[in-house]
C-alpha cells in the first residue's frame, strides 16, 4: 500500500519561501507511470492543482503559480518537494501531496497524503 | 482552463435513499484514444480526498457498488443508489484531459 506524508513548517512569513516535502513509502518514486503531485485547498474552499514532477525530473506546474513554484525529486530518500516563493496570505492553505497514476500522460490521483496546513503570517 | 461546474452545491439525503450529483465541463473530456478523462473524489470530514471513480464509470479499488458514474462529452453524473452515513462529505469532479488539471467546486452531501 502506497503512503504519502507531507512535512514542513506550519507557519511561513510573508515574502518568504514555503518549503514542503512528501515522503513516499510502499513504492518507489523512481519509476515510470506516476506523476508526483502537489494540490492545495484554501480554508473552506475547493481543490487547486499546483504541479507535478516525473521520475525523470521533468515537471509541470499551474501557469498561475509557475513563476513561484519549484518541484524537485530526491530519489535517494524517496521524497519529492515543493518550494513556493514570495508567499502571501493568499497562499495559506492545506497542502496535499498525491500520486497520479498515468498512462499516456493522463490518469487520476490514486493516493493522497493526509495534508498539512501552512499559514502565511508575520 | 477547463471549467468544471458541479450542482447542487449541497444535498441532504435520508439514509437508504438515492443521491445524484451533476458535473459539467466547459470542453469535451473525450480524448482521441476513446477514453473520457473525468474523475470523482470524496473528501470525508477532516480527511484528504480519495478517488471514487475514474474514466467516468470505473470504480476505484474498494469503492462500494452503490456508487456509479455516467455521462459523456461534457455532462457527467455521480449516483449513490442508497446513501449511507459513511457517504457524508464533499464530492469533487476533476478533469484529466488537459495538462492543467481542474476540479469542480464540490457538492456537500449530508444525512437528514
Amino acid at each position: 500500500q502506497v503512503q504519502l506524508q507531507e512535512s514542513g513548517p506550519g507557519l511561513v512569513k510573508p515574502s518568504q519561501t514555503l518549503s514542503l516535502t512528501c515522503t513516499v513509502s510502499g513504492g518507489s518514486i523512481n519509476s515510470s507511470g506516476y506523476y508526483w503531485s502537489w494540490i492545495r485547498q484554501h480554508p473552506g474552499k475547493g481543490l487547486e492543482w499546483i504541479g507535478y514532477i516525473y521520475y525523470s525530473g521533468s515537471s509541470y506546474s499551474s501557469p498561475s503559480l509557475r513563476s513561484r513554484v519549484s518541484i524537485t525529486l530526491d530519489t535517494s530518500k524517496n521524497q519529492f518537494s515543493l518550494n513556493l516563493s514570495f508567499v502571501t496570505a493568499a497562499d495559506t492553505a492545506v497542502y496535499y501531496c498525491a500520486r497520479r497514476a498515468v498512462v499516456g500522460g493522463k490518469g487520476p490521483f490514486d493516493y493522497w497524503g493526509q495534508g498539512t496546513l501552512v499559514t502565511v503570517s508575520s | 482552463d477547463i471549467v468544471m461546474t458541479q450542482t447542487p452545491l449541497s444535498l441532504s439525503v435520508t439514509p437508504g435513499q438515492p443521491a445524484s450529483i451533476s458535473c459539467k465541463s466547459s470542453q469535451s473530456l473525450l480524448q482521441t484514444d476513446g477514453k473520457t478523462y473525468l474523475y470523482w473524489y470524496l473528501q470525508k470530514p477532516g480527511q484528504s480526498p480519495h478517488l471514487l471513480m475514474y474514466e467516468v464509470s470505473s470504480r476505484f479499488s474498494g469503492v462500494p457498488d452503490r456508487f456509479s458514474g455516467s455521462g459523456s462529452g461534457t455532462d457527467f453524473t455521480l449516483k449513490i443508489s442508497r446513501v449511507e452515513a459513511e457517504d457524508v462529505g464533499i464530492y469533487y469532479c476533476m478533469q484529466g484531459i488537459h495538462p492543467r488539471l481542474t476540479f469542480g467546486g464540490g457538492t456537500k452531501v449530508e444525512i437528514k
